[in-house]
């Protein structure tokens, strides 16, 4: 069974503060991605990866980057973290034309 | 522009009743065609996808949806809804590199 873990089930950060999220999978998936999910708004693409050092902008980058040093590994950075980045982020991963696997989130807490 | 809507943000049903969750999408393409759920605290779980041929697919937890290319829709159904099932479902609509997942569904399940 394909296994997306995230570090960190729950963060609170201040204002200001540079936040690390990791994801780790352990499929070999090239593909990895970043949502966060709000309610009322479903889940929303932020990154994806498809293979190693290579990172596309989803549909609401700003305010975010990412690292894929390892094919396993892809963390999502928050260089500045702000109150409203206040969500639960979901790390996933797949392979062609596999469904996505999802971790069980971080619910991040931005005071 | 790629949509998806899922119309009803709660649905609240009898345990033993039947359930039909409904998903529309715009897409400019035929795309790939999934149903998610997320118990509380948890990361999203595949319960069926559809790709190609017979227009209904079958899940896991005795979920099933249809296709409908006319209708632009893929609904889910289930004929007897159980306690557990109480849940969040998200329709998702995409292609092999990402998804576009709709603002779900909350299930509330009554004994």
């Amino acid at each position: 069974d394909v296994k997306v873990t995230q570090s960190s089930r729950y963060l609170v950060k201040r204002t200001g503060e540079k936040v690390f999220l990791e994801c780790v999978q352990d499929m070999d998936h090239e593909n990895m991605f970043w949502y966060r999910q709000d309610p009322g708004l479903g889940l929303r693409l932020i990154y994806f990866s498809y293979d190693v050092k290579m990172k596309e902008k989803g549909d609401i980058p700003e305010g975010y980057s990412v690292s894929r040093e390892k094919k396993e590994r892809f963390s999502l950075i928050l260089e500045s973290a702000s109150t409203n980045q206040t969500s639960m982020y979901l790390c996933a991963s797949k392979q062609g034309n596999s469904p996505l696997h999802f971790g069980n989130g971080t619910r991040l807490t931005v005071t | 522009a790629q949509s998806v809507t899922q119309p009803d943000i709660h649905i609240t049903v009898s345990e033993g009743a039947s359930l039909e969750l409904r998903c529309n999408y715009s897409y400019g393409a035929t795309p790939y065609l999934f149903w998610y759920v997320q118990s509380p605290g948890q990361g999203l779980q595949l319960l069926l996808k559809y790709f190609s041929g017979d227009t209904l697919v079958q899940g896991i937890k005795g979920f099933e949806a249809e296709f409908k290319r006319s209708q632009s829709s893929f609904n889910l159904r289930k004929p007897s809804v159980h306690w557990s099932d109480a849940a969040e479902y998200f329709c998702a609509v995409g292609d092999t590199d990402k998804l576009i997942f709709g603002t779900g569904t909350r299930l509330q399940v009554f004994p």
